[in-house]
C-alpha cells in the first residue's frame, strides 16, 4: 500500500464546476504540499500547509491532520485548469508523493 | 522558479554509458534533491543533499550517484546507463515555506 494516496486519479469537469481532490496518507508528517503539472511541463508548488485551511484564488486546500487527510478544492474551474495536481508529505526531510490526480476541464 | 536549472534538457545515450545531470541553483538552499518521475509511480527520490558534501540516498538509489562540491551545484550520475532510466529527472530544492523545482531533464537510454 502506498504511504501517499490520492483519489480520484483522474477527473473530468466542465467548465464552473467546483473540484474536489483527495489525499490520505499512513506516515507521520510535517506538512503536507499540494503541486500542479501542466501537460509536458514543469511541477509548482501550489501550497503547503501542515495545519486548517490556505486559500489562494479559486483553490483551497485543508488538512485534518487526526484523520491524516487532506483536500484540494478548485472553485469555478476553468479549462487552464487542467494538469496534474499531486500530493506530497515531508517526512524526515524527504517528500513521499501520491500518483497524481489528472484533472480535464471542457469548456 | 528559485533560480533553478538542470542540463541538459533532453538526452538520448546508449546502454552502458555514464551519464551525468547538473542542477543548478543560484538561492544558497541548503537542501537538493534528485527525483525520477515515470508513469504510474509518481515522483520518486533518487539522492538528496543536505550541504556541501553531504548526501544521502532515497528510495530508488541503485545505479546512481550524487555529488555536492559547491552549494549552487547537484550532480546526479548514471554510472552505466541501463532502459530502466529512461525517465524525467527532476531536481529540487526546500525551503521552510515550499519546494522549488527544475524544469526537468528527459532521458532515454537505447
Amino acid at each position: 500500500k502506498n504511504e501517499v494516496e490520492q483519489s480520484p486519479q483522474n477527473l473530468t469537469a466542465q467548465e464552473g464546476e467546483f473540484i474536489t481532490i483527495n489525499c490520505s496518507y499512513s506516515v507521520g508528517i510535517s506538512a503536507l504540499h499540494w503541486l500542479q503539472q501542466h501537460p509536458g511541463g514543469g511541477i509548482v508548488s501550489l501550497f503547503m500547509l501542515s495545519s486548517g485551511k490556505k486559500k489562494h484564488g479559486r483553490l483551497i486546500a485543508t488538512i485534518n491532520i487526526q484523520e491524516k487527510h487532506s483536500s484540494l478544492h478548485i472553485t469555478a474551474s476553468h479549462p487552464r485548469d487542467s494538469a496534474v495536481y499531486i500530493c506530497a508529505v515531508s517526512s524526515s526531510d524527504k517528500l513521499i508523493f501520491g500518483t497524481g490526480t489528472r484533472l480535464q476541464v471542457f469548456p | 522558479d528559485a533560480g533553478i536549472t538542470q542540463s541538459p534538457r533532453h538526452k538520448v545515450t546508449e546502454t552502458g554509458t555514464p551519464v551525468t545531470l547538473r542542477c543548478h541553483q543560484t538561492e544558497n538552499h541548503r537542501y537538493m534533491y534528485w527525483y525520477r518521475q515515470d508513469p504510474g509511480h509518481g515522483l520518486r527520490l533518487i539522492h538528496y543533499s543536505y550541504g556541501v558534501k553531504d548526501t544521502d540516498k532515497g528510495e530508488v538509489s541503485d545505479g546512481y550517484s550524487v555529488s555536492r562540491s559547491k552549494t549552487e551545484d547537484f550532480l546526479l550520475t548514471l554510472e552505466s546507463a541501463t532502459s530502466s532510466q529512461t525517465s524525467v529527472y527532476f531536481c529540487a530544492i526546500s525551503t521552510q515555506d515550499t519546494q522549488y523545482f527544475g524544469p526537468g531533464t528527459r532521458l532515454t537510454v537505447l
